[in-house]
């Protein structure tokens, strides 16, 4: 079945970056885009991205244009979203979120990461 | 490109049917059929409801039904559970190759 596991928990200082990978198994991580959503505590859903892992190709929210890269390494099936010059309202849990494919829609998600911006 | 607009809250008693609404412009629900529905439980990541408007993945239960008017898509529960509580929201694809999500309402059983 399909599986994301995304890394740990991160405490990052402003202005700083944070990494946060999510390994997919249980289906041709080639074939399926991935997207990026971020929930603020106690807030709605926010989507940042989405990735092509088999091109490489990327499509961002306009707002994270300037501060988000999303990666993907083919031979661990993994892919990676790194914030950049992160400030306190960065704080949330991030998601990877598998893009339904034929279905615009996000039909697997990860457990989630918490990224807390404190300083 | 602004969040999708939904109301805050929702309340139904056991039994009852409760809608949804989700507001966006003719640029998202209104010019796509790629609506979607999600449930999402305290501290739980959120599951699939409706896919494409009216559309249900498979094992998610026949009291959940999507529709869309215009610009307005929205969700239905029928005979409302208590383990139907919990925050829904609302997805579109839109006309600049984006997603946008909606604020979020929060179902309560009564």
């Amino acid at each position: 079945q399909v599986q994301l596991v995304q890394s740990g928990a991160e405490v990052k200082k402003p202005g700083a970056s944070v990494k946060v990978s999510c390994k997919a198994s249980g289906y041709t991580f080639t074939s399926y885009y991935m997207h990026w959503v971020r929930q603020a505590p106690g807030q709605g859903l926010e989507w940042m991205g989405i990735m092509n892992p088999g091109g490489g190709s990327t499509k961002y929210a306009q707002k994270f244009q300037d501060r988000v890269t999303m990666t993907r390494d083919t031979s661990t099936s993994t892919i990676y979203m790194e914030l950049s010059s992160l400030r306190s309202e960065d704080t949330a849990v991030y998601y990877c979120a598998r893009d339904g494919g034929s279905f615009y829609v996000f039909d697997s998600w990860g457990q989630g990461t918490l990224v807390t911006v404190f300083s | 490109q602004s969040a999708l607009t939904q109301p805050a809250s929702v309340s139904g008693s056991p039994g009852q049917s409760i809608a949804i609404s989700c507001t966006g412009t003719s640029s998202d629900v209104g010019a796509y059929y790629y609506v979607s529905w999600y449930q999402q439980h305290p501290g739980k990541t959120p599951k699939l409801m409706i896919y494409d408007v009216s559309n249900r993945p498979s094992g998610v239960s026949n009291r959940f039904s999507g529709s869309k008017s215009g610009n307005t898509a929205s969700l239905t529960i029928s005979g409302l559970q208590a383990e139907d509580e919990a925050d829904y929201y609302c997805s579109s694809y839109t006309s600049s190759s984006t997603y946008v999500f909606g604020t979020g309402t929060k179902v309560t059983v009564l």
